[in-house]
């Protein structure tokens, strides 16, 4: 089974500011990563896929790059709707895997 | 618009069972696979199954290889997830999730989910 690493688990950030959030695979998924949010009480919600391709009406403001092992999402600027949890997600291998999460919280 | 409305939870005990549905609607049903994801309480999401398209093959974690069984009626757009010999680790929500495309493993659309509770 292919772990996902997130980190940190817990980012304090200011509205206006970037945010950047890694996620780590123990083996190669190629660019087989996903990236979704989740707000309390609420479905997750997909943000990127393919490594680095923003889903459907996906602010500019969301960006993924990473391949391999090595992912990053990035939040260039921190609106008060994007304090959530995020969570990466490979389909490179089975069975299908998530992290932890990180939670972006409001400093 | 994509829906997915999940249905059939609620509290079994132990060893028992239950079926989860999940209506779909407002997509083409029969040409993307379809998973469910579940999420105990307060903490990260687990893949469960996943059926593809035209039900010929079927995909489960390990943890419940033999006791769950996901199945499709493409004539209903309806996604099931019959779980038997539940266990307490097996309480959390359960989402019904459709596949981007052919292919490509991620989830574009999620149902609100449904609660599952095992306890005595």
């Amino acid at each position: 089974e292919i772990v996902m690493t997130q980190s940190p688990a817990t980012l304090s950030v200011s509205p206006g500011e970037r945010a950047t959030l890694s996620c780590r695979a123990s083996q190669s998924v190629s660019t087989n990563l996903a990236w979704y949010q989740q707000k309390p009480g609420q479905a997750p919600r997909l943000l990127i896929y393919g490594a680095s391709t923003r889903a459907t009406g996906l602010p500019a403001r969301f960006s993924g790059s990473g391949s391999g092992t090595e992912f990053t999402l990035t939040i260039s600027s921190l609106q008060s709707e994007d304090f959530a949890i995020y969570y990466c997600q490979q389909y490179n291998n089975w069975p299908l895997t998530f992290g932890q999460g990180t939670k972006v919280e409001v400093k | 618009q994509v829906q997915l409305v999940e249905s059939g939870g609620g509290v079994v005990q132990p060893g028992g069972s239950l079926r989860l549905s999940c209506a779909a609607s407002g997509f083409t049903f029969t040409t993307h696979g379809m998973h469910w994801v579940r999420q105990a309480p307060g903490k990260g999401l687990e893949w469960v199954a996943l059926i593809l398209y035209d039900g010929s093959n079927t995909y489960y974690t390990d943890s419940v290889k033999g006791r769950f069984t996901i199945s499709r009626d493409n004539s209903q757009n309806t996604l099931y997830l019959q779980m038997n010999s539940l266990r307490a680790e097996d309480s959390a929500v359960y989402y019904c999730a459709k596949d981007r495309l052919y292919g490509d493993l991620s989830f574009d659309y999620w149902g609100q989910g449904t609660l599952v509770t095992v306890s005595s």
